[in-house]
């Protein structure tokens, strides 16, 4: 069975643009969480959606939206790029909606901002 | 706020050799969870620790779940050359049932 897949794998942005990022959950999962890890640092939460609505949100800026669709797939969008937005983008999913259950992180989308 | 604070931050050890490392807080956690992450992958959940006081084993890992609910251990024994990564301990806020942080990381390298 297919993992987490997220993409694209690499991007590069310039300042003020808009990126788009892409999670696909293992089959079955109704859970995606969104992390953020900047290099040298642990993942930094920012969002998890189950069953298509926001059940959490971390210490991030507006410019930072996500949506889950029907098929349990998710986008996170970040709007207004700045240089420190650079970091690796991580997408979990879980079974369910409660955080006892075990997530299966993706491989990341590694955005660089110029 | 709560924060989690792993340590060391890196380790430099032979193979062969047993490895500890742990993570701390100054809040209590209720869960904690030890994750590998190796180059270009995402984290992966080693251990997952649920009752103060818990001793569980993975294998050659060993994680325990501190008495005070502040901190947790992990043991690497006879550490092998696929055991190179970083170690994050991450776990739960209280009264957050939505929220994971995580530490910032404790990373191995074994010398041939």
């Amino acid at each position: 069975d297919a993992g987490v897949t997220q993409s694209p794998t690499h991007l590069i942005k310039t300042r003020g643009q808009h990126v788009t990022l892409r999670c696909s959950p293992i089959s079955g999962h109704k859970s995606v969480s969104w992390y953020q890890q900047v290099l040298g640092q642990g993942p930094q939460f920012i969002f998890q959606y189950y069953e298509k609505e926001e059940r959490g949100r971390g210490n991030f800026p507006d410019r930072f939206s996500a949506r889950q669709f029907p098929n349990y797939s998710s986008e996170l969008n970040v709007n207004a790029l700045l240089l420190g937005d650079s970091a690796l983008y991580l997408c979990a999913s879980r079974l369910g909606g409660t955080l006892l259950e075990t997530q299966y992180f993706g491989p990341g989308t590694r955005l660089l901002v110029l | 706020g709560q924060q989690l604070n792993q340590s060391p931050q890196s380790m430099f050890i032979q193979e062969g050799e047993d490895v500890s490392m742990n993570c701390t807080s100054s809040s209590i956690f209720n869960t904690w969870l030890w994750y590998k992450q190796d180059p270009g992958e995402g984290p992966v959940l080693l251990i997952a620790l649920y009752k103060a006081g818990e001793l569980t084993s993975n294998g050659r890992l060993t994680a325990q779940f501190g008495i005070t609910r502040k901190d947790s251990f992990l043991n690497i024994s006879a550490s092998i050359p696929s055991d190179v990564g970083i170690y994050f301990c991450a776990g739960p806020l209280m009264n957050r049932d939505d929220k994971i942080i995580f530490g910032k990381g404790t990373r191995l390298h074994i010398l041939p």
